[in-house]
């Protein structure tokens, strides 16, 4: 078993540049979520999806902030423009749907933004 | 919306030391509990969970947590630590809907 796949595990950005991380959730979960990690700010529930439909987008912190699902098997989460405050890891994970499931996270992917 | 609240933000001891970690939640309906740890520069993985049955559970790496109802507390415990037990935990709840709430973390440093 893969696990949860993220790409890239490293990314390092100018400040205006657009931002694409990607994910692919171990198969047959069919709930995704993507995490946001700062030292100042914890780990943040930024958006989730169940069977590929976004349920809950209230942590996206703005509109630059963008994630699809275009099938059970990959997500994006795009920031367009990038700002330097947007540095952190992001962390996608995913579950056997509800809450009482663990979910499995990924190694994550530490974004700098210059 | 649950929150949850974990009251130690960094805790320091000595190898053989034993451990307690305190997680609160305030939700009042069932709910489904979890300890993650992150070890330096890895990603977050599930110690133990609990969600109905005997409220004292068993995870890996002899970490134990105790849920009591009353309290609404899910406290982790180990009895004697190891250098590598070194990292951060998490509590997280969950409840009706897909999503888990995590606690703010509790980084723990282990001396030699």
């Amino acid at each position: 078993d893969a696990g949860v796949i993220q790409s890239p595990r490293h990314e390092v950005t100018e400040m205006g540049q657009e931002v694409t991380l990607r994910c692919k959730p171990i198969s047959g979960h069919n709930s995704l979520f993507w995490y946001r990690q700062t030292m100042m700010r914890g780990l943040e529930l930024l958006i989730y999806f169940n069977n590929n439909v976004p349920i809950d987008d209230s942590g996206m912190p703005e509109d630059r902030f963008s994630a699809k699902m275009p099938n059970a098997s990959f997500s994006t989460l795009k920031i367009q423009p990038s700002e330097p405050r947007d540095s952190a890891v992001y962390f996608c994970a995913s579950s056997l749907g509800y809450s009482y499931n663990e979910q499995f996270f990924g190694p994550g992917t530490r974004l700098t933004v210059l | 919306a649950q929150s949850v609240s974990q009251h130690n933000h960094h805790v320091i001891l000595s190898e053989a030391a034993s451990l307690e970690l305190g997680c609160n939640y305030s939700y009042g309906g069932t709910v489904n509990l979890f300890w993650y740890v992150q070890y330096p520069g890895q990603h977050l993985q599930l110690l133990l969970k609990y969600f109905s049955g005997d409220p004292l559970v068993k995870g890996i790496k002899g970490f134990e947590a105790e849920f009591i109802k009353s309290k609404f507390s899910f406290n982790l415990r180990k009895p004697s630590v190891q250098w590598s037990d070194t990292a951060e935990y998490f509590c997280a709840v969950g409840s009706d809907d897909y999503k888990l709430s995590f606690g703010a973390g509790t980084t723990v440093t282990v001396r030699a």
